[in-house]
């Protein structure tokens, strides 16, 4: 899992709270990604960032959001406003000049 | 739009044979192509990467993976399964946006079971 460290490992959430999702790297790696993983579904884009203060929605941005204050952190929030938040949930990491990403271990949240 | 394709869900192969798992690909100018590994409840492991160069890439644990461009392909290979292979693959491409921001596009997955 590399330089990469995300936490809980697992988390669980009543229905309407928003919970954060920590996702930290030593790898000084610019860019920053958080995904979604579903069964039969692979991966889908929640959102990425490039540089520190700016980032882009993916393909499943709703109900969720990020911030990029510091080039090692990219926690991801998610909302009560995200109808299905029940997944596991990866955060990844690359160097520009290299392009391969690099991911954590992943965090389950269950949502009831 | 960029895409990819993992045409199998599942291949089953004993252990000892070849194994190949498939990627198809769509892109718009150069692909960049990328194999990764994810065993059960971990995040993924990168195997390897076509940027450009040689067709045939060798990576990580014995991989290999030949590009093939009037194929539009990136097939994953090994020459001799082991049990410990079993897991599941992603094939990824990079998309890069008129912006110069990239991101990347993954397959759904292919699952690998390699039998004693």
């Amino acid at each position: 899992d590399g330089g990469i460290t995300q936490s809980p490992k697992y988390l669980f959430r009543k229905e309407g709270q928003n919970v954060t999702l920590s996702c930290e790297q030593n790898l000084n790696h610019d860019a920053m990604y958080w995904y979604r993983q579903d069964p039969g579904q692979g991966l889908r884009l929640i959102y990425y960032s490039q540089i520190v203060n700016d980032f882009q929605k993916g393909d499943i941005a709703e109900g969720y959001s990020v911030s990029r204050e510091k080039k090692e952190s990219f926690p991801l929030t998610v909302t009560s406003a995200q109808k299905n938040p029940t997944a596991f949930y990866l955060c990844a990491s690359s160097l520009t000049s290299t392009y391969e990403q690099y991911f954590g271990p992943g965090t389950r949240l269950t949502v009831t | 739009a960029q895409s990819v394709a993992q045409p199998e869900d599942q291949v089953n192969v004993a252990e000892g044979n070849p194994l190949t798992v498939k990627c198809t690909y769509s892109v718009s100018g150069n692909p960049y192509l990328f194999w990764y590994v994810q065993y059960p409840n971990r995040g993924l492991q990168f195997l390897l990467k076509y940027i450009t160069g040689d067709n045939l890439v060798k990576g990580s644990y014995g991989f290999e993976a030949e590009f093939n461009k009037s194929q539009t392909s990136f097939h994953l290979k090994k020459p001799s399964a082991l049990v410990s292979d079993s897991a599941l693959y992603f094939c990824a491409v990079r998309d890069i946006k008129a912006s110069g921001t990239y991101k990347y596009i993954f397959g759904t997955g292919t699952r690998l079971k390699v039998l004693a």
